[in-house]
């Protein structure tokens, strides 16, 4: 079945710093990928996605490439802020029908002064 | 812009009590899940809906059950609470997956927060 492997964390940088959170997927067929990211207390939202090998899906100065050779969705920043202190989960979607879509366990990311 | 909403954000339950939590969604979405989210198992997914009466199980349906009478809500049940539903249960909704490539979001609720004691 569909899986998705990211590290769990938590990952602290320091304001400015780069940021690559990496996730890697085992599907079948050509599934869409997605980034969401959750803040304190609140629910899950949509950061980026992509549909389709070597696209890429960006927001907010965040993006990933959808790399169908490596099975990898990575996730990058080339300056975190203070506000980019959430979890952050990468998600593997199904190929259309009724598939489900399957979560990461997510990445805490936790970004100081 | 689309909203889920969860009728509660925090909820204390005691043992053996059936609990109800419920959720609507505001833009016509064929599908609405329910998930919940622990520590170090990140989301799972207890239920699916993807048409009105129409229900599938996720990963972890036991102990719970779902209801969806109408397009817009969709409630999980938990028919004798325990304390191992202690969780943070998250709704959520999409358009229909079905002649996709899986692509379209999903668009989450709040959250409920459960204590069962």
């Amino acid at each position: 079945g569909n899986s998705v492997t990211q590290m769990e964390g938590p990952v602290t940088l320091s304001e400015e710093a780069f940021l690559t959170i990496n996730c890697t997927y085992t599907a079948t067929g050509y599934p869409s990928l997605f980034w969401y990211v959750q803040y304190p207390g609140e629910g899950l939202q949509l950061l980026l996605k992509a549909t389709k090998a070597d696209d890429k899906g960006s927001n907010k100065g965040f993006e990933a490439t959808y790399r169908k050779e490596t099975t990898s969705f990575h996730l990058e920043k080339g300056s975190v802020q203070v506000s980019d202190s959430a979890v952050y989960f990468c998600a593997l979607g199904g190929s259309g029908g009724y598939q489900k879509v399957t979560f990461g366990i997510g990445t805490k990311l936790q970004v100081i002064p | 812009d689309v909203k889920v909403t969860q009728s509660s954000r925090y909820l204390v339950k005691r043992t053996g009590e059936k609990v109800f939590l419920e959720c609507v969604q505001d833009m016509d979405h064929e599908n609405m899940f329910w998930y919940r989210q622990d520590p170090g198992l990140g989301l799972r997914l207890i239920y699916f809906s993807y048409d009105v009466k129409m229900k599938e199980k996720g990963d972890i349906p036991e102990g719970y059950s779902v209801s969806r009478e109408k397009k817009e809500r969709f409630s999980l049940i938990l028919e004798s609470a325990s304390t191992n539903q202690t969780s943070m249960y998250l709704c959520a909704s999409s358009l229909d997956f079905r002649g996709t490539t899986g692509g379209n979001t999903i668009y989450f609720g709040e959250g409920s927060w459960l204590t069962v004691v």
